[in-house]
């Protein structure tokens, strides 16, 4: 059974990077596509984008101009990137296995504050 | 305001069926699969549905989902106490080939 489990800073200031990392385990990364969705506080989940182990990727329109996907395979992981952050980036991060909304496996998702 | 609409409550008493409405448009619904997630506070999402209808390993078969058209559901019959919980939708869309989400619907049993 594969295990997902992302990893990063919780605590940003607005205008930094929020990087977060998702290791995978028990599984390789190879021909798979992974997803990175997020989830503020009270809401619902929301799509950020999602990246194929050969490194083709594609991201929600809203938040394109602030997102990287990257994956290394010779770790077993990939990446999240998103610039400039604000309180509106504040969420519950989920890194997740699959596409087309078909997900079967996800991390136990990285809470992600931004306040000054 | 999420691309597919769910109703943001839900209840039931103990053995009864509940069911939950999704709805969405010819661009997600209409042309792709629908899959629901149930979603305990505090906790990761859990696949529930796939495929429109078809149940993973492990999900009892008191959860079912179907899909009309641009519309979907998921019903839950003989409703028990741990199925309190968040209920997302899902589909593909068309517009930007990525996935979009519900609004969540919060199932409480009475």
């Amino acid at each position: 059974q594969v295990q997902l489990q992302e990893s990063g800073p919780g605590l940003l200031k607005p205008s930094e990077t929020l990087s977060l990392t998702c290791t995978v385990s028990g599984g390789s990364i190879n021909s798979h596509y992974w997803t990175w969705i997020r989830q503020p506080p009270g809401k619902g989940l929301e799509w950020i984008g999602y990246i194929y182990y050969s490194g083709s990727s594609n991201y929600n329109p809203s938040l394109k101009s602030r997102v990287t996907i990257s994956v290394d395979t010779s770790r077993n992981h990939f990446s999240l990137k998103l610039t400039s952050v604000t309180a509106a980036d504040t969420a519950v991060y989920y890194c997740a296995r699959g596409i087309s909304a078909w997900y079967t496996s996800w991390g136990q998702g990285a809470p992600v504050t931004v306040s000054s | 305001q999420s691309v597919l609409t769910q109703p943001p409550s839900a209840s039931g008493t103990p053995g009864q069926t509940v069911s939950i409405s999704c709805s969405g448009s010819s661009s997600n619904i209409g042309s792709n699969y629908v899959y629901w997630y149930q979603q305990v506070p505090g906790t990761a999402p859990k696949l529930l549905i796939y495929s429109n209808n078809h149940r993973p390993s492990g999900v009892p078969d008191r959860f079912s989902g179907s899909k009309s058209g641009t519309s979907a559901s998921l019903a839950i019959s003989g409703l028990r106490s741990e199925d309190e919980a968040d209920y997302y939708c899902a589909s593909w869309t068309d517009s930007f080939s990525g996935p979009v989400f519900g609004g969540g619907t919060k199932l409480t049993v009475l």
